[in-house]
């Protein structure tokens, strides 16, 4: 099974940097997804790691250390529409060639003025 | 740009109803999902696919069954709705292709039992 941890919530300022961490524990690991979630609507895409390191994709990043089962999402210049819920999701071990995702409970960001 | 789509984004029913909900995806892929998804609870499987008419249990699959008998459609169905299946109901969908493991997801159906 997976176990995922990351914050419930925070707050920040518009024109700031936030991470936002995660934490797993799981008996199968293939690689490691964020997912922007706004009120009311599915959610999007934003990075995926499977080895070691840093992901750079615009005014976000990723970073992953397997050893540590450690991930952080790393939002900077923040605006008011990074409002949102932030989903840390495990893929599980690929099985004929398909795997899962287990997902936290995501992490709510609320941007302010 | 891949589309995953619900047949509907709110819905009204009685317990012991049966209760279809549809998905439908535009970009051939093999992998289709449904989650439910709750307040303090997070997004959770019920049930995938793989294939077309093959399925598998997720986390939380009593209650529910599923149908896909064509490659872009995957069903939930609710045999008899109970109170306790009030909740959001996600369908995704991701590709079999090595490195494009994303999930797509749709808009999401607010399922009401009353």
């Amino acid at each position: 099974g997976q176990n995922i941890d990351q914050p419930t919530e925070m707050t920040a300022t518009e024109g700031a940097i936030v991470q936002i961490n995660c934490t797993y524990q799981t008996s199968g690991f293939n690689g490691l997804f964020w997912y922007q979630q706004h009120a009311g609507e599915a959610p999007t895409f934003l990075s995926y790691n499977v080895l070691d390191g840093l992901e750079e994709k615009g005014r976000f990043s990723s970073f992953l250390s397997r050893s540590k089962g450690y991930s952080y999402l790393l939002l900077k210049e923040l605006q008011m529409k990074d409002s949102a819920s932030y989903l840390c999701a495990v893929r599980d071990q690929e099985n004929s060639g398909y795997s899962t995702l287990t997902f936290g409970k995501g992490t709510m960001l609320l941007v302010s003025p | 740009d891949v589309k995953v789509t619900q047949s509907s984004r709110y819905l009204v029913k009685r317990t012991g109803e049966k209760v279809f909900l549809e998905c439908v995806q535009d970009m051939d892929h093999e992998n289709m999902f449904w989650y439910r998804q709750d307040p303090g609870l997070g997004l959770r499987l019920i049930y995938f696919s793989y294939d077309v008419k093959m399925k598998e249990k997720g986390d939380i699959p009593e209650g529910y069954s599923v149908s896909r008998e064509k490659k872009e459609r995957f069903s939930l169905i609710l045999e008899s709705a109970s109170t306790n299946q009030t909740s959001m109901y996600l369908c995704a969908s991701s590709s079999r292709d090595r490195g494009r493991y994303e999930q797509y997801f749709g808009p999401g159906t607010r399922l009401t039992v009353t």
